[in-house]
């Protein structure tokens, strides 16, 4: 199984701040990483596939980077909504597995 | 637009099998994958698998001799099913459409959840 490592495990930051998310994965990926965003007792929501691409309707301060090994989540400016729980998944190959989460708290 | 609803008994006793459903609407279940995830209680999510409209499954190896899915068409519903549960099949399960552009996939539609706890 391909393991993939984030971090932070957590992270504190204000309203207005650019936060950066690592995802580093076992082996090489390619490009099959997606960003999810998760608030506790809602549906997990996709921000971003194929590492860089930005799901639709999904804010423009959302962005994603990397391939191969290693990738990050970049939100430019915090909003009060975007405090929630962000995890990595490769689809490079089954069984698809996902980062164990980084969860971004309000300072 | 799409949602997915999952279904099922929230308590299911050790040893049993637990029995989910999803029941798919705003969208034809066709020409898609449906696949399941779970979350235990302060952990990170865990892939279970995934079923093709035509029937085709792919599974977690780590489940694999206990998991089984499928699908009705006509209802736009699929389904779960993991067999011989113990206390450590207790989660948040989610079941979840992988949309493909390409060659890749990605989970862009899930449900909200439905927590099965594993107790006699």
């Amino acid at each position: 199984d391909i393991q993939m490592a984030q971090s932070p495990s957590s992270l504190s930051a204000s309203v207005g701040d650019r936060v950066t998310i690592t995802c580093r994965a076992s082996q090489s990926v390619s490009s099959y990483l997606s960003w999810y965003q998760h608030k506790p007792g809602r549906a997990p929501k996709l921000l971003i596939y194929s590492a860089s691409s930005l799901q639709s309707e999904v804010p423009s301060r959302f962005s994603g980077s990397g391939s191969g090994t290693d990738f990050t989540l970049t939100v430019s400016s915090l909003h009060p909504e975007d405090f929630a729980t962000y995890y990595c998944q490769q689809s490079y190959s089954t069984p698809y597995t996902f980062g164990q989460g980084t969860k971004l708290e309000i300072k | 637009q799409v949602r997915l609803q999952e279904s099922g008994p929230g308590l299911v006793k050790p040893s049993e099998t637990l029995s989910l459903t999803c029941t798919v609407s705003g969208a034809s279940i066709s020409s898609f994958y449906w696949n399941w995830i779970r979350q235990p209680a302060g952990k990170g999510l865990e892939w279970i698998g995934r079923i093709y409209t035509s029937g085709n499954t792919n599974y977690n190896p780590s489940l694999k001799s206990r998991v089984s899915m499928s699908v009705d068409r006509s209802k736009n519903q699929f389904f779960l099913n993991l067999r011989s549960v113990t206390a450590a099949d207790t989660a948040v399960y989610y079941c979840a459409r992988a949309y493909v552009s390409g060659s890749y996939d990605y989970f862009d539609s899930w449900g909200q959840g439905t927590l099965v706890t594993v107790s006699s």
